[in-house]
C-alpha cells in the first residue's frame, strides 16, 4: 500500500517553457502532498506544502508564480515550472501522507533538463 | 544552525558487519521521527518510523530514539552490499498540522563485499 506516482520521470524543455509534473496516490487519499526539489549531492529542499482544495504554502524564497501548484482532489497534485530556466534544472518530488500517521510516502521523481 | 544534522560519511562497512547512523535534531519538541533510504538517482523510500524513546526493530533494522539528547540512530545488522545508499534522517516539525518534515543532509553508507 501507499504508493504514489509520478509523471513524467524525465523531462527535457527548452528555456521559457512551462512544465507540468504530476503526483497521484494510488491507494490512499492523500489530504497533503509536498513537493521538493533536490540538486546533484544536496538534500531534499522542501518547495511547498499543499492540501486538497486550498492554497499551497510556498517555503521562503520558492516563488509562487514560478512553481504553480495545484491540489484539486484527494489523489492528484501538480506543479507547473512556468518559463523553465537552465537553472531550473532539478529533480523534483512530490510525496504524499495521508494514512493517519503523517508518514510522508515519495513519488519516483521527476528530472527536470532545461536547456 | 541546521535543524537536522547528519554526519555525511561516506561511512564504509564490510558486508555482515553492523552499520550505525546517527542524527541530532535542535528541536526539543519534534515528536515524529523518519529515516529515508535514497539510492542513487533515485527517490527517498521509508526505511522505518519512531514516536516513542527506545528501540523499534523490524527486520535487520533497528531504530533508536533518545528524545532527552535529542538523538536518533538507525543500525542495520548483517549489512548487505544492496545497503549502499544515501541514508536521511526527517524529523517533523512541530507545530505544523500537515505533518512537513525537515531533512538531515544524509550520510552515505558503502557496504563492500
Amino acid at each position: 500500500g501507499a504508493v504514489v506516482s509520478q509523471h513524467p520521470s524525465w523531462v527535457i524543455c527548452k528555456s521559457g517553457t512551462s512544465v507540468k509534473i504530476e503526483c497521484r496516490s494510488l491507494d490512499f487519499q492523500a489530504t497533503t502532498m509536498f513537493w521538493y526539489r533536490q540538486f546533484p549531492k544536496q538534500s531534499l529542499m522542501l518547495m511547498a506544502t499543499s492540501n486538497e482544495g486550498s492554497k499551497a504554502t510556498y517555503e521562503q524564497g520558492v516563488e509562487k508564480d514560478k512553481f504553480l501548484i495545484n491540489h484539486a482532489s484527494l489523489t492528484l497534485s501538480t506543479l507547473t515550472v512556468t518559463s523553465a530556466h537552465p537553472e531550473d534544472s532539478s529533480f523534483y518530488i512530490c510525496s504524499a501522507s495521508g494514512t493517519g500517521k503523517n508518514i510522508q510516502y515519495f513519488g519516483a521523481g521527476t528530472r527536470l533538463s532545461v536547456l | 544552525q541546521k535543524e537536522v544534522e547528519q554526519n555525511s560519511g561516506p561511512l564504509s562497512v564490510p558486508e555482515g558487519a553492523i552499520a550505525s547512523l546517527n542524527c541530532t535534531y535542535s528541536d526539543r519538541g519534534s515528536q515524529s521521527f523518519f529515516w529515508y533510504r535514497q539510492y542513487s538517482g533515485k527517490s527517498p523510500e521509508l526505511i522505518m518510523f519512531i514516536y516513542s524513546n527506545g528501540d523499534k526493530e523490524d527486520g535487520r533494522f533497528t531504530a533508536q530514539l533518545n528524545k532527552a539528547s535529542q538523538y536518533v540512530s538507525l543500525l542495520i545488522r548483517d549489512s548487505q552490499p544492496s545497503d549502499s545508499a544515501t541514508y536521511l534522517c526527517a524529523v517533523e516539525i512541530e507545530g505544523t498540522s500537515y505533518g512537513k518534515l525537515t531533512f538531515g543532509q544524509g550520510t552515505i553508507l558503502t557496504v563492500h563485499p
